[in-house]
């Protein structure tokens, strides 16, 4: 069953502006991760962020992980048109990943 | 490092006849692997693990007679789609993950695009 909730489901932004996804699960989870996908292909990690952790960086990205309400945020700063592509969460408990709808996100050159 | 291959990219077949798709770590032993299935602008489902010589565990509504899935190395998961029909058209992703990293960190492979008619 799907676990992680994105919203929004598509977002579509100007190069060089932010781009916020976020994701919201329901039972407890060892750690969350962000995918990203582009179309019709394999997916691409782009971070893990752990339980007991609060908040990570990777490059422009900052993941943010809030265990009591239960949300993770997945923030690209000055996105650039190759960021185009779905976005997926994926939470890690029970020896196994469960992945979110997605998110589309478009960013116009 | 940490590649994951999948073989075929692309098949097309026809009603009733059966298609094995091919997972390989090229550049690590992947002591499990993960078969997924995801259809168009949805997202990735869980279809079954499969641990180097021992039978997969299948998830809840998984068909595992339907979905043949056999991890004879260390390198190499099959996946076997039986009798296809045309609801079994899909996009089938595997991933891998190295022995002592378990689930955390799967390795994905680019995904075969299946097409039953």
């Amino acid at each position: 069953s799907q676990q992680g909730e994105e919203d929004p489901q598509a977002l579509s932004i100007q190069e060089g502006e932010n781009a916020t996804m976020n994701c919201s699960y329901k039972t407890s989870i060892n750690n969350l991760q962000w995918y990203r996908q582009n179309s019709g292909r394999g997916l691409v990690h782009l971070i893990l962020i752990r339980s007991n952790e609060r908040e990570k960086h990777s490059g422009r990205l900052r993941v943010t992980l809030d265990t009591s309400k239960k949300s993770s945020s997945l923030l690209i700063t000055a996105s650039r048109a190759a960021d185009t592509a779905s976005y997926f969460c994926a939470t890690g408990a029970n020896s196994k990943l469960t992945f979110g709808k997605g998110i589309t996100l478009s960013v116009r050159p | 490092g940490a590649v994951v291959s999948q073989h075929p990219s692309w098949v097309i077949c026809k009603s009733g006849t059966s298609v094995k798709i091919e997972c390989r770590s090229l550049d690590f032993q992947a002591t499990t692997m993960f078969w997924y299935r995801q259809f168009p602008k949805q997202s990735l489902m869980l279809m079954a693990t499969s641990n180097e010589g021992s039978k997969a565990t299948y998830e809840q509504g998984v068909e595992k007679d339907k979905f043949l899935i056999n991890h004879a190395s260390l390198t190499l998961s099959t996946l076997t789609v039986t009798s296809a029909h045309p609801e079994d058209s899909s996009f089938y992703i595997c991933s891998a993950a190295t022995s002592g990293r378990t689930y955390n960190e799967q390795f994905f492979g680019p995904g075969t695009r299946l097409t039953v008619l």
